[in-house]
């Protein structure tokens, strides 16, 4: 089966450290979605994109989120500075038109 | 805008015992409706969808029926397993011209225990 492949599955830094997490969607796949998940909030969506163009990142902190797609194939989320609020597991997951989405295993962000 | 409301867990059952979990949702127009399942350690696996009203949703003995009337998208199991164990996400698309752009529920944890 085609899987949504994430990396690093687990990541510790220390406060102010950058961040970036890496995500390569299905072959195929249009759309790709950020959405991070922790306990007090649930699951939210940062961001996404339609054939590499941002289409919404107002989920997202601007002023130390950054969302981009170099290509098709990769999809990056960058944090800068972090900190110990940005702990979470970070998913990224991709789709096609309208069909359903398929979510990558995620990033689980430990920043200390 | 658009919002969808689960049961608040936990949901904890013995083998064999029937589930339910109830969904409920508040749209415009008329969405997809979709439940997801995340064991631990993992990302969200769609579980079963529907695309209309009065569709059945079906996988691996699990069902939900849309209905409109009710809005309501609820998940049902007739003999649940150890196995079954894990969040249980109900979810509407908000945007289909976007890729499926979906709204999720707070998720339900469910416990089955031998």
């Amino acid at each position: 089966d085609a899987r949504v492949t994430q990396t690093p599955r687990h990541k510790v830094t220390e406060m102010g450290q950058e961040v970036t997490m890496r995500c390569q969607p299905i072959l195929g796949h249009n759309t790709v979605f950020w959405y991070r998940q922790t306990m007090m909030q649930g699951l939210e969506l940062l961001a996404y994109f339609r054939n590499r163009a941002p289409l919404d990142d107002s989920g997202m902190p601007k002023d130390r989120f950054s969302a981009e797609m170099p290509d098709a194939t990769l999809a990056t989320l960058k944090i800068q500075p972090s900190e110990p609020r940005d702990s979470a597991v970070y998913f990224c997951a991709s789709g096609f038109e309208v069909q359903p989405q398929h979510f990558g295993d995620g990033t689980r962000l430990s920043i200390l | 805008g658009n919002s969808v409301t689960q049961m608040e867990g936990p949901v904890t059952l013995s083998e064999e015992a029937f589930l339910t979990i109830n969904c409920t949702y508040t749209a415009t127009g008329y969405p997809s409706l979709f439940w997801y399942v995340q064991y631990p350690g993992e990302g969200l696996q769609l579980l079963l969808k529907a695309t209309k009203a009065d569709d059945k949703g079906s996988n691996k003995g699990f069902e939900a029926t849309y209905r409109k009337e009710t809005t309501s998208f609820h998940l049902e199991k007739g003999s649940v397993q150890v196995s079954d164990s894990a969040v249980y996400f109900c979810a509407l698309s908000d945007s289909p011209q976007y890729g499926n752009k979906l709204v999720f529920g707070a998720g339900t944890i469910l416990r089955v225990k031998s």
